[in-house]
């Protein structure tokens, strides 16, 4: 069964450029999570889409958003990005929204903004 | 509020020496907890999960963890540490309700020496 995966794996954009990630979950699953991970701030929650709806949103500005296609694939964008947005982005692939059911997560894009 | 302090920043053991990684969390409901090791430059992996049946948790490579509500524990051990074990590793709380939305502790450094 193929793994979590998210392309592509290193980027680096200019100030004020906007970037797309992608992510393809694990076959069957339907929940896909994002999240930021940086030396100063660790790993932060940026949103949830589960079944093409974003069912839950962390604390980042409105430049950061993302969206589910019917395949369960994931896009996350930051439009006009900043130097504090170089970091490592992590997708989360789960099955559903059973409380103990575990993530499973990719090897990340790695984001730097110049 | 959810959340998870991990106690130490870095630990430093000996290879063939017990490892422990003391993680608490603070939660108002019953906790799903779990523990993610990550390597250099990788994704996170799942070392293992409190799913309520059982207050003692084993895990992949030799881990496990013990649960203890008394004292809003979920610490981490290994009985002898491999080089290979050096790593990252994160405790981890689940935002009850049904979501996908992960907590992460700021993480402990393991390094393990010959």
């Amino acid at each position: 069964k193929a793994g979590v995966t998210q392309t592509p794996r290193y980027l680096i954009k200019t100030r004020g450029q906007q970037v797309t990630l992608s992510c393809s979950p694990i076959s069957g699953h339907r929940s896909v999570s994002w999240y930021q991970q940086t030396p100063g701030q660790g790993l932060q929650f940026l949103f949830e889409y589960f079944s093409e709806t974003q069912r839950n949103k962390g604390n980042f500005p409105g430049r950061f958003s993302g969206r589910q296609f019917s395949n369960s694939r994931s896009e996350m964008n930051v439009s006009t990005l900043e130097l504090g947005d170089s970091a490592l982005y992590l997708c989360a692939s789960s099955f559903g929204g059973q409380m103990n059911t575990e993530a499973f997560f990719g090897q990340g894009t790695r984001l730097t903004v110049v | 509020a959810q959340s998870v302090t991990q106690l130490d920043s870095h630990v430093s053991v000996s290879e063939g020496t017990p490892v422990l990684l003391r993680c608490n969390y603070s939660s108002s409901y019953s906790p799903s907890l779990f523990w993610y090791v990550q390597h250099p430059n990788k994704g996170l992996q799942l070392l293992l999960k409190y799913t309520s049946a059982a207050t003692l948790v084993k895990g992949i490579n030799g881990f496990e963890a013990e649960f203890k509500k008394s004292e809003t524990s979920f610490h981490l051990t290994k009985p002898s540490a491999h080089m290979s074990d050096a790593a990252e590793y994160f405790c981890v709380v689940r935002l009850s309700g049904g979501y996908n939305k992960l907590i992460f502790g700021a993480g402990t450094r393991l390094a393990v020496h010959p």
